[in-house]
């Protein structure tokens, strides 16, 4: 079976600094794709960056970029230059044939 | 509306009863998701519905759970004899086609607490 794993429950950020969010997932098929949703106290999951598993150049949104290895199956977030708005649940999740969520991590940005 | 909606926001029930949960999701979106949250976890995939294509109730946890998706649009998630543990936030979302092709778009969520 398919599994995310979140590592760090909690994070926090200086404002305007750089924050790094892990995950790593587990499968064996080779077609699939991954994202990182951002869940506002509002409860609206919101799409923050996707990759496709077959290629290779990391993907890039703004100040979120992702660093992906899919020998080591790990999918990293980064988030440049921080921002209060910032401060969100983060959740990592995989797809195949269905979508698998990580646990999250709460990120915190301190001002 | 622009964006998928779901009510009620919030429901009290108590245990024993049934419930229903509405989902209107995006107009010409043919995907449509369920899923669960409980307190303090990810999401848990419940079931997905692709247009006429019969749907993926892989993930529903007990014979409890059912949905149904009419008309191609309106979608409605029942639980029936709730439980304590059924207590979550119930989350839909929908795509124009299946989530490879496009970005899934999830609504605010029914908060559903079991007494």
């Amino acid at each position: 079976a398919q599994t995310v794993t979140q590592s760090q429950p909690e994070m926090s950020v200086q404002e305007a600094e750089t924050v790094t969010l892990s995950c790593t997932y587990d499968t064996s098929e080779s077609d699939y794709y991954l994202f990182w949703y951002k869940q506002p106290p509002s409860r609206q999951m919101i799409l923050v960056i996707r990759q496709e598993a077959y290629k290779q150049q990391n993907a890039t949104e703004n100040r979120f970029s992702v660093n992906f290895q899919k020998a080591a199956k790990s999918f990293s977030l980064k988030i440049s230059d921080s921002q209060l708005g910032d401060a969100a649940m983060y959740f990592c999740a995989w797809y195949g044939n269905k979508l698998v969520f990580g646990a999250g991590t709460i990120l915190r940005v301190k001002s | 509306g622009a964006g998928v909606s779901q009510s009620p926001s919030n429901k009290v029930t108590e245990k024993g009863k049934d419930v229903e949960l509405r989902c209107d999701p995006i107009s010409g979106h043919t995907a449509l998701y369920w899923y669960r949250q409980s307190l303090g976890q990810g999401l848990e995939f419940l079931i997905y519905f692709q247009g006429n294509s019969a749907p993926d109730k892989s993930g529903l946890p007990s014979d409890r759970f059912s949905a149904e998706r009419t008309g191609g649009s309106v979608s409605t998630l029942t639980i029936q004899r709730t439980q304590q543990e059924d207590s979550a936030v119930y989350l839909c979302a929908s795509s124009r086609r299946d989530i490879r092709q496009e970005t899934q778009y999830f609504g605010p969520g029914t908060r559903l607490l079991v007494l």
